[in-house]
């Protein structure tokens, strides 16, 4: 399985200000996955980004407030824009294996003042 | 109706007990389906995969998959204090729609 880290593993940020998480993959992989988790609620995804293209946005979520990088295979990052303290959530990033699972980081813990 | 329903617990039962964990679905396209394990401020860890219909155990852990009830269940034997977590059913039609559906997740205490 793949092992992939995320920096910050939690921060605190002031309204309006803007937070980039870091997933890094020891192996390369095509798709990698970034999803939120609010408190005791499951995952939701927020988008899908392939290397070489624009990220794929799921319902609800939109580039401007959360754009997305993925310069090679092995990294990407999220940011998340003019926070407010709705943002404040788990972000997780994942990566797809070879058998139609995902394999996934340990999350970043943001919270929004 | 959410596509795959998981009651979120909390279940509660002591040291040595076997728990059965369950979510039904609705999607007759879904072919892939995992269990995940979360512990408190982790991500989630991939603990059983199957395809379609069956069953796979590895260890204490059986995961079974009943497509034509549309239901799958993962058994723990012999339950341990450490298994308390949330455990996630996940599923996905596979090939070209990979996105990964999610249940809500059960929360899992196991009483010394």
């Amino acid at each position: 399985s793949a092992v992939i880290s995320q920096k910050p593993s939690r921060d605190i940020c002031q309204r309006g200000t803007s937070l980039t998480i870091q997933c890094q993959v020891d192996s390369q992989v095509t798709m990698m996955f970034w999803y939120r988790q609010q408190p005791g609620q499951s995952l939701t995804l927020i988008a899908t980004a392939n290397q070489g293209s624009e990220a794929t946005y799921e319902s609800g979520f939109v580039i401007d407030k959360f754009p997305i990088s993925r310069p090679n295979l092995t990294f990407s990052t999220l940011t998340v824009s003019n926070m407010s303290p709705e943002d404040s959530s788990i972000y997780l990033c994942s990566v797809e294996s070879g058998v139609d699972t995902q394999y996934f980081g340990p999350g970043t813990r943001l919270t929004v003042l | 109706q959410k596509e795959v329903e998981q009651d979120p617990g909390p279940l509660s039962v002591p040291e040595g007990a076997i728990v059965s964990l369950n979510c039904t679905y609705s999607n007759s396209a879904f072919q892939y389906f995992m269990w995940y394990r979360q512990y408190s401020r982790k991500g989630p860890e991939l603990l059983m995969y199957t395809y379609s219909s069956g069953n796979k155990e590895d260890g204490r852990f059986t995961a079974q998959v009943d497509k034509s009830s549309k239901y799958i269940s993962l058994f723990i034997r012999d339950s341990q204090p450490s298994d308390s977590a949330t455990y996630l059913c996940a599923m996905s039609e596979g090939g070209s729609n990979y996105q990964l559906i999610w249940g809500a997740g059960t929360k899992l205490i196991i009483k010394p």
